[in-house]
């Protein structure tokens, strides 16, 4: 089993929708909580980090974390076809350093 | 633009041969970080560098080997290649040791092919 799940998609959703994106994981030492946005064919760029539980927001996006459940998620609203892309949740121990990823969820957004 | 550039960007190889990858990292990053990303595994951390000492190992194959020269970029040797090695190999930099909250940028990549 994998530290890490995700569904990898893909995810298709018309324009303006809410996009929910989610993972688990299984270990219990994770603090620190990224999701990264990876077009075709580019390296991950960060969108969001958080430590520990809770939520986070940053315009479109929020970031949730639930320690207890060992669930993670990330929202966008009124998605774009420009956040079409693989999005990939990615955990540590310490920061970020030794990021454990998984797969990716392939989303597609329609005009 | 990270910032982090990676060379090659493209590399296609035989099976039991050897290749270097190249990474600079961002201006004043002492940190580098080198992932692969294949299809079925994902992206995963292979090993980490800080100012030229080797500071942790993640899942890394004993015939790949990497190292931090003086000016701080980094190279990652696989060699004895087989199919299975066909992946994309990232290279992140970060500005400190332990990275706790300071981002670690990633390149774009090398996508190696083994035929």
């Amino acid at each position: 089993q994998k530290e890490v799940e995700q569904d990898p998609g893909p995810l298709s959703v018309p324009e303006g929708a809410i996009v929910s994106l989610n993972c688990t994981y299984s270990n219990s030492a994770f603090q620190y909580f990224m999701w990264y946005r990876q077009y075709s064919r580019k390296g991950p760029e960060l969108l969001m980090y958080t430590y520990s539980s809770g939520n986070k927001e940053d315009g479109r996006f929020t970031a949730q974390v639930d320690k207890s459940s060992k669930y993670i998620s990330l929202f966008i609203r009124d998605s774009q076809p420009s956040d079409s892309a693989t999005y990939l949740c990615a955990m540590s121990v310490g920061g970020f350093q030794k990021l454990v990823f998984g797969t990716g969820t392939r989303l597609l957004v329609s005009p | 633009d990270s910032g982090v550039t990676q060379t090659p960007k493209h590399l296609i190889t035989a099976t039991g041969q050897r290749v270097t990858l190249r990474c600079s990292p961002r201006s004043g990053d002492l940190s580098v970080y080198w992932y692969q990303q294949s299809l079925d595994q994902g992206l995963q951390f292979l090993i980490h560098y800080y100012n030229g000492e080797e500071r942790a190992k993640g899942n890394i194959l004993e015939r790949f080997s990497a190292q931090q020269f003086p000016d701080l970029h980094s190279e990652l040797n696989l060699s004895s290649l087989e199919l299975g090695d066909s992946a994309l190999y990232f290279c992140a930099s970060s500005s400190n040791r332990d990275s706790l909250n300071t981002e670690a940028f990633f390149g774009q990549g090398t996508r190696l092919t083994v035929v």
